[in-house]
């Protein structure tokens, strides 16, 4: 069964800092989304990543992949007010899971003046 | 272009009623999928339909839930005999095959008394 956790599950940055979330997965991978959610709102699609050391970068938002770890990271460089949203990572994993998205628990940022 | 649609966006039943739910893919997607994100569960996966094959119920929580695709195009999620667990909102996709992005609707929050 394929699992997905994120963590933290809350974080509270300070504007101007860098932040790191952290997205595991335990089986392989076809493709990982970065989905962005504002309170009640759906989802928007941040980034998409396919393949074993692809980095992509989107203003102060970046997104790794290490599918030997199973591991993604989602980078935030200097934080700004605007950033405050949850954020969630996916995996699609054919062989483990069909074509359904697996999601993380989600990552409740809040970006403090 | 437009994107994927639902109505209704709030919906408020009380405990033993059936709703249906609707969902408008973007026009050309040939694969759909209904999601629930609930306080207690996060994201789960719910059916997923892909042009004219036999739709993967997989997620569906009980007998109560079904879902149709009409002409591979507008699907409707019905749940029967509502209970207050069923409170969530639902979130549909859709995408253009099921290797590529889902794009989310705005969900319909479902509210049962």
């Amino acid at each position: 069964e394929l699992k997905v956790e994120q963590n933290p599950l809350f974080l509270s940055m300070q504007e101007g800092k860098n932040y790191t979330i952290y997205c595991n997965y335990s089986t392989t991978s076809d493709r990982l989304y970065w989905y962005r959610q504002d309170p009640g709102k759906s989802l928007e699609s941040l980034f998409v990543l396919l393949s074993n050391g692809a980095v992509k970068q989107e203003g102060r938002l970046m997104a790794s992949l290490d599918t030997k770890a199973r591991l993604s990271t989602l980078h935030i460089t200097a934080a700004v007010h605007d950033l405050s949203a949850t954020y969630f990572c996916a995996v699609h994993s054919l062989k483990a899971a069909g074509n359904k998205l697996t999601f993380g628990g989600g990552t409740r940022v809040l970006v403090k003046p | 272009g437009a994107g994927v649609s639902q109505s209704p966006s709030n919906k408020v039943t009380e405990k033993g009623k059936d709703v249906e739910l609707r969902c408008d893919p973007i026009s050309g997607h040939t694969a759909l999928y209904w999601y629930r994100q609930s306080l207690g569960q996060g994201l789960e996966f719910l059916i997923y339909f892909q042009g004219n094959s036999a739709p993967d119920k997989s997620g569906l929580p009980s007998d109560r839930f079904s879902a149709e695709r009409t002409g591979g195009s507008v699907s409707t999620l019905t749940i029967q005999r509502t209970q207050q667990e069923d409170s969530a909102v639902y979130l549909c996709a859709s995408s253009w095959n099921p290797t590529n992005e889902q794009f989310f609707g705005p969900g319909t929050r479902l509210t049962v008394l």
